[in-house]
């Protein structure tokens, strides 16, 4: 069965400084999808980013973007220049061909002033 | 943020109570999905509508029912539930075929209370 790791429950950055938030997936599956989800306390989860397991190239969002090892099963983000508003709970998901999804725990981020 | 919307937001409930829970999409998907989040637990995936049709059960108890009746609508209908039960239950919806496209785009969910 696909699991997906995220190994740090809580993190915290200082604002305008950079964050990588961890993930880790298990699957035997070749082709495959990671997402890394956002969601603020008491508001809607929304997409960040994500990246098909096909591209060898890093996906890049604004200040967000991925270290993707297709190898080592790992899927990090990276949070440049944070802002206050990036405080959340970020979900690391994977999802294969058959729609078949599965989240992380999650990692709750703080960001100080 | 709108794309999705759930109602109601919260909702406390007896053991013995019959209730649903609502989503509408309004993005012209055509699956939708229901997703139980408990503290410090991943998301659980529950149903999976396809065009209407059930596609995926992973393995919910029947005091949980889920009803497609058209692409834009899903609802969650529960009854004698447990104090277990007690979650935040999101639906989400997606458009199947390109990879571009299969984002899941999620509702600000329902607070669930089983007392």
């Amino acid at each position: 069965a696909q699991t997906v790791t995220q190994s740090q429950p809580e993190m915290s950055v200082q604002e305008a400084e950079t964050v990588t938030l961890s993930c880790t997936y298990d699957t035997s599956e070749s082709d495959y999808y990671l997402f890394w989800y956002k969601q603020p306390p008491s508001r809607q989860m929304i997409l960040v980013i994500r990246q098909e397991a096909y591209k060898q190239q890093n996906a890049t969002e604004n200040r967000f973007s991925v270290n993707f090892q297709k190898a080592a099963k790992s899927f990090s983000l990276k949070i440049s220049d944070s802002q206050l508003g990036d405080a959340a709970m970020y979900f690391c998901a994977y999802r294969t061909t058959n729609n078949d999804m599965r989240f992380g725990a999650g990692t709750r981020l703080t960001v100080k002033p | 943020e709108t794309g999705v919307t759930q109602t109601p937001r919260h909702l406390v409930m007896g053991m013995t109570n019959k209730k649903s829970l609502k989503c509408e999409q309004h993005l012209g998907h055509n699956a939708m999905y229901w997703y139980k989040q408990s503290a410090k637990k991943p998301l659980e995936l529950m149903f999976v509508y396809n065009f209407k049709e059930q596609t995926e059960n992973n393995s919910v108890p029947s005091r949980f029912s889920p009803e497609c009746p058209n692409s834009s609508h899903l609802f969650l209908h529960l009854h004698t539930l447990q104090p277990e039960d007690s979650a935040l239950y999101l639906c989400a919806s997606s458009q199947p075929g390109t990879s571009e496209t299969d984002t899941q785009y999620f509702g600000p969910g329902t607070r669930l209370t089983v007392l």
